[in-house]
């Protein structure tokens, strides 16, 4: 069966420090993959999204970015932190579409609580 | 562009009362709709989805194009129906879900 894996937990970083959050799935093969912002009062924000090795597209204009350099593993990245960086982070991976062509589900891991003081 | 608006941050009932979660969205072309929940200490979840017109957990929602709304209902709230619940909309094929803010649902007992 297939599992998606963040770490770490949680993470407290200072401002302008770097960040390197990873996210791993195992017991599938060329998924779509996904980073979410999830902010009290602000639902789930899509920051990036992955078809493939390499390819990466960015939702929204932040200080973070977001790399693939395997399969099943995404990489979200920041070279300086700011304080408004802090949230939770979901990354989640789909196999995109089904076969009858409709969007399939999201498979959610269990987050990353990030404070940046 | 797409939006999905639930306008109860949160929503408390009793245990046994009915429960309608409000869902609208904004989309020009033909949505998918879907129904996520998070219990506490879990992880989000898919709860349902429009096109398998399922019933999970007690849980429905219909679609109705007319007034672009996907309302989640259960005729007979649950303790252990306490979430987080949001709804999200996949336009096209372009397989990514845009969410709401999400509705606390508290149901005491």
């Amino acid at each position: 069966s297939q599992t998606i894996h963040q770490w770490p937990a949680t993470l407290v970083q200072p401002v302008g420090s770097p960040l390197s959050l990873e996210c791993t799935v195992e017991g599938t093969s060329n998924p779509n993959l996904y980073w979410y912002r999830q902010a009290a009062g602000r639902g789930l924000q899509l920051l990036f999204y992955s078809v493939g090795i390499g390819q990466i597209s960015s939702e929204v204009p932040q200080n973070l970015s977001a790399s693939r350099p395997q399969d099943r593993q995404f990489i979200l990245s920041s070279k300086k932190l700011l304080l408004s960086d802090s949230g939770f982070y979901l990354c989640a991976w789909s196999v995109g579409l089904t076969s009858g062509g409709f969007t399939d589900t999201q498979y959610f891991g269990p987050g990353t609580r990030l404070t940046v003081l | 562009a797409q939006r999905v608006t639930q306008p109860e941050k949160l929503l408390s009932v009793f245990k046994g009362a009915p429960v309608e979660l409000k869902c609208n969205y904004s989309y020009s072309g033909s949505p998918e709709l879907f129904w996520y929940v998070q219990y506490s200490r879990q992880r989000l979840q898919l709860l349902l989805r429009h096109i398998s017109r399922e019933s999970i957990k007690g849980f429905t929602a219909d679609l109705n194009k007319g007034e672009t709304s996907f309302h989640l209902k259960k005729p007979f709230a649950q303790e252990e129906d306490s979430a987080m619940y949001y709804c999200a909309l996949s336009g096209g094929s372009n397989y990514k879900l845009t969410f709401g803010k999400g509705t606390l649902l508290t149901v005491n007992p």
